[in-house]
C-alpha cells in the first residue's frame, strides 16, 4: 500500500541553525515528491516538487530536498532557519501506479510541526 | 486570478443537520479533491474527481456526498453530521498531466459539529 511517513511530530530548532524534516515514502511506481506548508489558519502552499531528473530540488524560502531511491526517502531541508519557517510540514506522494491505473490522488503523511526558538 | 476559494470558512452545525462546502477553482484544472485535517493524522483524502463528470472515493468517504457541478465547481454535502465530522476541509485542484499532481490548496473550511 502506498504511504508518507514523517517521523518526527514536532521539532524545535533555534532560529539561525540548520533543518531536516524526514520523509519515507512507500509507493508502487516512480513517485512524484511534494512538500507542502501550512501556517497556522493557512490552507497548504507547495515549498518544492521532485519530478524526475535532479535529485536535489530547489524550492521556495530557502528550502531544498534530495530524493533518494535506495532510501525511500525525500528529505527536506534549510540550511538557516528564520522565525518565520515556525509552521507545519506535510510530505506527500503521488503518481502512476505500477497496475496501469492512473491516479491524480496524493498521499499525505502526517506533518511535522517546526518551533522555532529566537 | 483567485486560485480555489471555499466557502463557508467556518461552520457550526448541530447533530443531524446537513450542509454543503463548496469549492471552486479559476486555473482550469482538470482533478479536484475534498480532504479533511484531524490534528496527528495529516490531511486524507475524502473524495476526488479526476476529471469533470466523474468521481471516486477516497480513503475516508462515510458520512459524506460530493458533486463535480462543473469543471470549476466540486462541492461536499455532509446529509447528517456528526460530531466525528469536526475537523478542517481543504479543497484543491490540479492539472492532470501525466500524473503529475502539483495540487493547490483553498484556506479550508473549520467544521465543528456540536
Amino acid at each position: 500500500a502506498q504511504s508518507v511517513t514523517q517521523p518526527d511530530i514536532h521539532i524545535t530548532v533555534s532560529e539561525g541553525a540548520s533543518l531536516e524534516l524526514r520523509c519515507n515514502y512507500s509507493y508502487g511506481a516512480t513517485p512524484y515528491l511534494f512538500w507542502y506548508v501550512q501556517s497556522p489558519g493557512q490552507g497548504l502552499q507547495l515549498l518544492l516538487k521532485y519530478f524526475s531528473g535532479d535529485t536535489l530540488v530547489q524550492g521556495i524560502k530557502g528550502f531544498e530536498a534530495e530524493f533518494k531511491r535506495s532510501q525511500s526517502s525525500f528529505n527536506l531541508r534549510k540550511p538557516s532557519v528564520h522565525w518565520s519557517d515556525a509552521a507545519e510540514y506535510f510530505c506527500a506522494v503521488g503518481g502512476f501506479l505500477n497496475y496501469g491505473g492512473a491516479t491524480n490522488k496524493l498521499i499525505f503523511g502526517t506533518g511535522t510541526l517546526l518551533a522555532v526558538q529566537p | 486570478n483567485a486560485g480555489v476559494t471555499q466557502t463557508p470558512k467556518f461552520q457550526v452545525l448541530k447533530t443531524g443537520q446537513s450542509m454543503t462546502l463548496q469549492c471552486a477553482q479559476d486555473m482550469n484544472h482538470n482533478s479536484m479533491y475534498w480532504y479533511r485535517q484531524d490534528p496527528g493524522m495529516g490531511l486524507r483524502l475524502i473524495y476526488y474527481s479526476a476529471s469533470e463528470g466523474t468521481t471516486d472515493k477516497g480513503e475516508v468517504p462515510n458520512g459524506y456526498n460530493v458533486s463535480r457541478l462543473n469543471k470549476r465547481e466540486f462541492s461536499l454535502r455532509l446529509e447528517s453530521a456528526a460530531p466525528s465530522q469536526t475537523s478542517v476541509y481543504f479543497c484543491a485542484s490540479s492539472d492532470r498531466d501525466r500524473g503529475k499532481t502539483e495540487a493547490f490548496f483553498g484556506q479550508g473550511t473549520r467544521l465543528t459539529v456540536v
